[in-house]
């Protein structure tokens, strides 16, 4: 089974400052993606950014961009120029390429907090 | 477009009391699941659909059941409620690629 790891329970950044959330993941499957969900205070699960795993150049949504390292197993967020609005936890998540029941699997989450 | 709805946004329940939590949306996604989160577990999945007729278990079914009439909904029943069942619940469909959350339940069982 596919597992994914976020080690680092907390972390902390400097408004303006750029921080990097680190994620792994474990599978013998070729064709998956993978995914950033951030989850503010209110609760909603959004959409950060993906990854296809066929794709080699690294998926980047305006702040937010990731370091996609295949081999080692290896998706991090960077978040630049960080804001107060980024302060929430955040979930890297695996999911499988093949098949109509292929499910979504999350690592434990990291909290952000972003000091003014 | 609303997306994925879910009623109620809270609940609370006393042990061995059943409920319907309800999920719904509009998007005509095949592909529905529920997941629960709990404190550093992240979000596990307790149930899914890939369409209307077809249900199958997820990581953590027990005490949870599902059906799916419809393409749009996806309840999740609760037979009778325990103390570990307090959690958060978030219903989810699926296009192409991206899942999408409706907002959550915040239930508290007594």
């Amino acid at each position: 089974a596919q597992t994914v790891t976020q080690s680092q329970p907390e972390m902390s950044v400097q408004e303006a400052e750029t921080v990097t959330l680190s994620c792994t993941y474990d599978t013998s499957e070729s064709d998956y993606y993978l995914f950033w969900y951030k989850q503010p205070p209110s609760r909603q699960m959004i959409l950060v950014i993906r990854q296809e795993a066929y794709k080699q150049q690294n998926a980047t949504e305006n702040r937010f961009s990731v370091n996609f390292q295949k081999a080692a197993k290896s998706f991090s967020l960077k978040i630049s120029d960080s804001q107060l609005g980024d302060a929430a936890m955040y979930f890297c998540a695996y999911r499988s390429g093949g098949g109509a029941n292929s499910k979504l699997t999350f690592g434990k989450g990291i909290t952000l907090s972003v000091r003014p | 477009n609303a997306g994925v709805t879910q009623t109620p946004k809270f609940q609370v329940l006393k042990t061995g009391q059943s409920m319907t939590l309800q999920c719904a949306q509009d998007m005509n996604h095949e592909y529905m699941s529920w997941y629960r989160q709990d404190p550093g577990m992240g979000l596990r999945l307790i149930h899914y659909s890939v369409g209307a007729g077809i249900t199958d278990q997820g990581e953590v079914p027990n005490g949870y059941n599902v059906s799916r009439s419809t393409t749009e909904d996806f309840p999740l029943r609760l037979l009778s409620a325990a103390p570990s069942q307090t959690s958060v619940y978030f219903c989810a469909s699926r296009g192409l690629d991206t899942q999408y959350f409706g907002p959550g339940t915040r239930l508290t069982v007594l």
